[in-house]
């Protein structure tokens, strides 16, 4: 199972809106509605910030929103701010042997 | 409050073993889903297992089949991952989570601190 592939890095100026793609296959992102975000800070554990592709979890701020379309899904940030530089993971659960696979996390630089 | 807290963690030589430990509080335990996903050093995240709550059936990465075993004891409230026949690649820190909010599927909402396992010679 090969991780989903995401940018290696994404950045943006304070106040403006960025996209992180995710991009899988049928067996993973494309065949479920069950894709995840997680923010992880340098030396934090992983947040969840978006699941089943646009969901929130309770205190997540709506300036984070998912989407999907096909193979692959995407993570919107808007309004962009100095606390949202972090690395951003996607994952999705997947028909293969191993349940869950990760994408290849992006880092997002706030410029 | 809701709490995953992993220990077990070190240095160990290729082909040995660790066994790491996950206690929970906070949550109904017993029913809940849990997993292990590891980040090597300066690496992504690698989801590596998970065991049913209910019935308790296990799943693993391709990678470490046959050689990472994944348990539970509810009456303890604790999760372990068994780690034998240990390689390089398998240095990482290693996390344990769950999902404990209701309405949240296949995701993970909970996660411990980690804990570092470190392979070499």
């Amino acid at each position: 199972q090969s991780a989903l592939t995401q940018p290696a890095s994404v950045s943006g100026s304070p106040g403006q809106s960025i996209t992180i793609s995710c991009t899988g296959t049928s067996s993973d992102i494309g065949g479920y509605n069950y894709v995840s975000w997680y923010q992880q800070h340098p030396g934090k554990a992983p947040k969840l910030m978006i699941y089943e592709v646009n969901n929130r979890p309770s205190g997540v701020s709506n300036r984070f929103s998912g989407s999907k379309s096909g193979n692959t899904a995407s993570l919107t940030i808007s309004g962009l701010q100095a606390e949202d530089e972090a690395d951003y993971y996607c994952n999705s659960y997947t028909s293969n042997s191993t349940p869950y696979v990760f994408g290849t996390g992006t880092k997002v630089t706030v410029l | 409050e809701v709490q995953l807290l992993e220990s077990g963690g070190g240095l160990v030589q290729p082909g040995g073993s660790l066994r790491l430990s996950c206690a929970a509080s906070g949550f109904t335990f017993r029913i809940s889903a849990m997993y292990w996903v590891r980040q090597a050093p300066g690496k992504g995240l690698e989801w590596v297992s998970g065991i049913g709550g209910s019935n308790g059936d296990t799943y693993y990465a391709d990678s470490v089949k046959g050689r990472l075993t994944t348990s539970r004891d509810n009456s303890k409230n604790t999760l372990y991952l068994q780690m034998n026949s240990l390689r390089d690649e398998d240095t990482a820190v290693y996390y344990c989570a769950t999902r404990s909010t209701v309405g949240i599927t296949k995701a993970f909402d909970i996660w411990g601190q980690g804990t570092m396992v470190t392979v070499s010679s």
